[in-house]
C-alpha cells in the first residue's frame, strides 16, 4: 500500500508569513492528491483536490504543487483562521491514504 | 446546501455492533459515493467504506469482513455496521460526501475528494 509521510509534523508560524508544508508519497501518485484542514473539534474541510485545483470558496493564499511523490500545501500569507492541522491524502486510489498531518501552530 | 449528521449510539461493548446513520439533507443522493471515514489519535484518518447512490459498496480491505455499508431505499441516509468490535475501534466517525474529480486528463468517480462532511459523532467502545 502506497504511505504518505509529511513534513514537517509540527510548524510555528506568524500572521502573514508563507508557509510550505510537504507531502511525500512511497510510490508515484500522479497528481493524485488532496489537502485538507482541520479545526479542534470540527471534521476535515477540503481545501485542494488532484494536487492544485482550489475547492471552491477556499481563499487563494492556499495553493498546491507537485506531482509523483512529492507535493507541497503552501499559505501565501498566513491569516488567524489558518491556524489548524493540515493532512494531504491519497485520490484516486484503493485503499486511500492520509497523511499523519502537520500542526500549524501561532508563534 | 447539503448537510450530513451521523447519529447512533456513543458507547459499544467488546464484541458487540457498532451502528450508525448518516442523514443526507439539502441535496440528491444520485451520483455520489457516501463514504464512512473515522479518526482516531493512534491511527489517524481511517477510510471505512463507501456506498454509490446505486447501492455498490466498496470497504477498506483492512477491515475485512466486519464492516457493511447500506443505502436507504428512501435516499434519505445510509448506514454503517461494524461487527465484534474492540477498544481498537475507538473513534470519531464522520459520513462524507465524494463527488468525484477531474484533472487535465479525465474524470474520477469515485475520487475519493470529500468535499462535505458531517460533524462526527464520537464512538467508544467498552465495557
Amino acid at each position: 500500500d502506497i504511505q504518505l509521510t509529511q513534513s514537517p509534523s509540527f510548524l510555528s508560524a506568524s500572521i502573514d508569513d508563507r508557509v510550505t508544508i510537504t507531502c511525500r508519497a512511497s510510490q508515484g501518485i500522479h497528481t493524485n492528491l488532496a489537502w485538507y484542514q482541520q479545526k479542534p473539534g470540527k471534521a476535515p474541510k477540503l481545501l485542494i483536490y488532484a494536487a492544485s485545483t482550489l475547492q471552491t470558496g477556499v481563499p487563494s493564499r492556499f495553493s498546491g504543487g507537485g506531482s509523483g511523490t512529492e507535493f507541497t500545501l503552501t499559505i501565501s500569507s498566513l491569516q488567524p483562521e489558518d491556524f489548524a492541522t493540515y493532512f494531504c491524502q491519497r485520490l484516486n486510489g484503493y485503499p486511500i491514504a492520509f497523511g499523519q498531518g502537520t500542526r500549524l501552530d501561532i508563534k | 446546501q447539503v448537510q450530513l449528521q451521523e447519529s447512533g449510539p456513543r458507547l459499544v461493548k467488546p464484541s458487540e455492533t457498532l451502528s450508525l446513520v448518516c442523514s443526507v439533507s439539502g441535496g440528491s443522493f444520485s451520483t455520489y459515493h457516501w463514504n464512512w471515514i473515522r479518526q482516531s489519535p493512534g491511527k489517524g484518518l481511517e477510510w471505512i467504506g463507501h456506498v454509490y447512490y446505486t447501492g455498490r459498496t466498496k470497504y477498506n480491505p483492512s477491515l475485512g469482513s466486519r464492516v457493511t455499508i447500506s443505502l436507504d431505499t428512501s435516499k434519505t441516509h445510509f448506514s454503517l455496521r461494524l461487527t465484534s468490535v474492540t477498544a481498537a475501534d475507538t473513534a470519531i466517525y464522520y459520513c462524507a460526501r465524494d463527488p468525484g474529480f477531474c484533472d487535465t486528463k479525465t474524470c474520477y468517480t469515485p475520487g475519493y475528494n470529500f468535499d462535505i462532511w458531517g460533524q462526527g459523532t464520537m464512538v467508544t467502545v467498552s465495557s
